[in-house]
């Protein structure tokens, strides 16, 4: 069974621009939730989809959003690029339908860097 | 509200020897505890994780963790230390049904020759 798939794995932008990345779930798991992880701040949560509907939403502004296409691959999108939002962002998708319960399967992320 | 604290940033062990990383949660309710492993440019895998079954867990890897819950501690133990065993180390709360997944802020582990 193929993992979580993310697209592209390495990205450069400038600021003001914004970017689209991907994430192919593991094929029968509809829960998909992104996450960002820098050497500051660790690991924090974006959002989270459930068969196309967002469900929880972590604190973040705006400029960041996601959306869930009904085979469950999910995207999301950084407007408005800035400095700050070099990160890696990592996909992971769950079996769970009940929030918090299952196990988490990542992708191994999609590097951004801002510039 | 829930919370998940590492207790440490950085822990240093000899090849062969024990490992233990702490981590301590809060919860309202009866959590779900993970732990998730990080090799460096990798994605997060699953060590094991406690869901009011067992209080002693045992995971890949020969890891363990035991669910203490008057010490509302989730520390993860290892009896031999390997070098592929170098790799940053998270502990994860969350309650069924409830809102988020914390995330600690993580354990770097290092194991010298």
């Amino acid at each position: 069974k193929a993992g979580v798939t993310q697209t592209p794995r390495y990205l450069i932008k400038t600021r003001g621009q914004q970017v689209t990345l991907s994430c192919s779930p593991i094929s029968g798991h509809r829960s998909v939730s992104w996450y960002q992880q820098t050497p500051g701040q660790g690991l924090q949560f974006l959002f989270e989809y459930f068969s196309e509907t967002q469900r929880n939403k972590g604190n973040f502004p705006g400029r960041f959003s996601g959306r869930q296409f009904s085979n469950s691959r999910s995207e999301m999108n950084v407007s408005t690029l800035e400095l700050g939002d070099s990160a890696l962002y990592l996909c992971a998708s769950s079996l769970a339908e009940t929030r918090g319960t299952g196990e988490l399967f990542f992708g191994e992320g999609s590097r951004l860097t801002v510039l | 509200a829930q919370s998940v604290t590492q207790l440490d940033s950085h822990v240093s062990v000899s090849e062969g020897t024990p490992v233990l990383l702490r981590c301590n949660y809060s919860s309202s309710y009866s959590p779900s505890l993970f732990w998730y492993v990080q090799h460096p440019n990798k994605g997060l895998q699953l060590l094991l994780k406690y869901t009011s079954a067992a209080t002693l867990v045992k995971g890949i890897n020969g890891f363990e963790a035991e669910f203490k819950k008057s010490e509302t501690s989730f520390h993860l133990t290892k009896p031999s230390a390997h070098m592929s065993d170098a790799a940053e180390y998270f502990c994860v709360v969350s309650e069924a049904g409830g809102f988020k997944t914390i995330f600690g802020a993580g354990t770097r582990l290092f194991v010298k020759a």
